[in-house]
């Protein structure tokens, strides 16, 4: 089955920790891509999103996330994590001129201060 | 500030009785969504309205039901929540079904007691 798959459910870093969370795909043919994350208490936030184009995307507040079309993976980073990153992230694709947007099962963060 | 606005943060609701979870959006956006999002799970779409048009998922059980009245309020109906239907509910919005990017609600969670 078609699906997005975010292989570490809880993840715990102490600050100025690097983190790379993994997000992976099944989908074929042209995607869109996105991170949202949803800070404790709060709404889903778009952190990035990919169409087209250079493949390592920039995002707020620091992240970024590189596009592997070969490996079908849209892995989301930040070279030095704060406590205020503690929050749930979710991966999202959207097949090309689809109207879904398909969510993987999150990842929790925490990050000590 | 434009956003998404879901009323109320929290309900709790008896086995079989009716419930209504309601969204409004000042953003004018023309599609609105209903996500279902149990714990630990991928949040999944119900249903959408493309302004007046309404979209149900395949799989959505006949149990939920959605009003869009105008542009601003979309409605939630869950005529005989049963203890499965207990979840978070997420709704969002898109300028349009072409836009990908979508805005969310902080989501109304559903106990059924």
């Amino acid at each position: 089955a078609q699906s997005v798959s975010q292989h570490n459910h809880h993840v715990i870093l102490s600050e100025a920790a690097s983190l790379e969370l993994g997000c992976n795909y099944s989908y074929g043919g042209t995607v869109n891509l996105f991170w949202y994350v949803q800070y404790p208490g709060q709404h889903l936030q778009l952190l990035l999103k990919y169409f087209s184009g250079d493949p390592l995307v920039k995002g707020i507040k620091g992240f970024e996330a590189e596009f592997i079309k070969s490996k079908f993976s849209f892995n989301l980073r930040k070279p030095s994590v704060q406590w205020s990153d503690t929050a749930e992230y979710f991966c999202a694709v959207n097949k090309d001129s689809s109207y879904k947007l398909i969510f993987g099962s999150g990842t929790r963060l925490l990050v000590r201060p | 500030d434009a956003m998404v606005i879901q009323n109320p943060r929290y309900q709790v609701t008896q086995f079989g009785k009716p419930v209504t979870l309601s969204c409004s959006q000042t953003l004018n956006h023309n599609v609105m969504y209903w996500y279902q999002q149990k714990s630990s799970q991928a949040p999944k779409l119900l249903f959408h309205y493309y302004d007046k048009d309404f979209n149900n998922e395949a799989d959505t059980p006949d149990n939920f039901q959605s009003r869009r009245p105008n542009t601003s309020f979309c409605f939630l109906d869950i005529r005989s929540p049963g203890l499965g239907d207990a979840a978070m509910y997420l709704c969002a919005t898109s300028r349009d079904l072409g836009i990908r990017e979508q805005y969310f609600g902080p989501g109304t969670r559903l106990t059924v007691t």
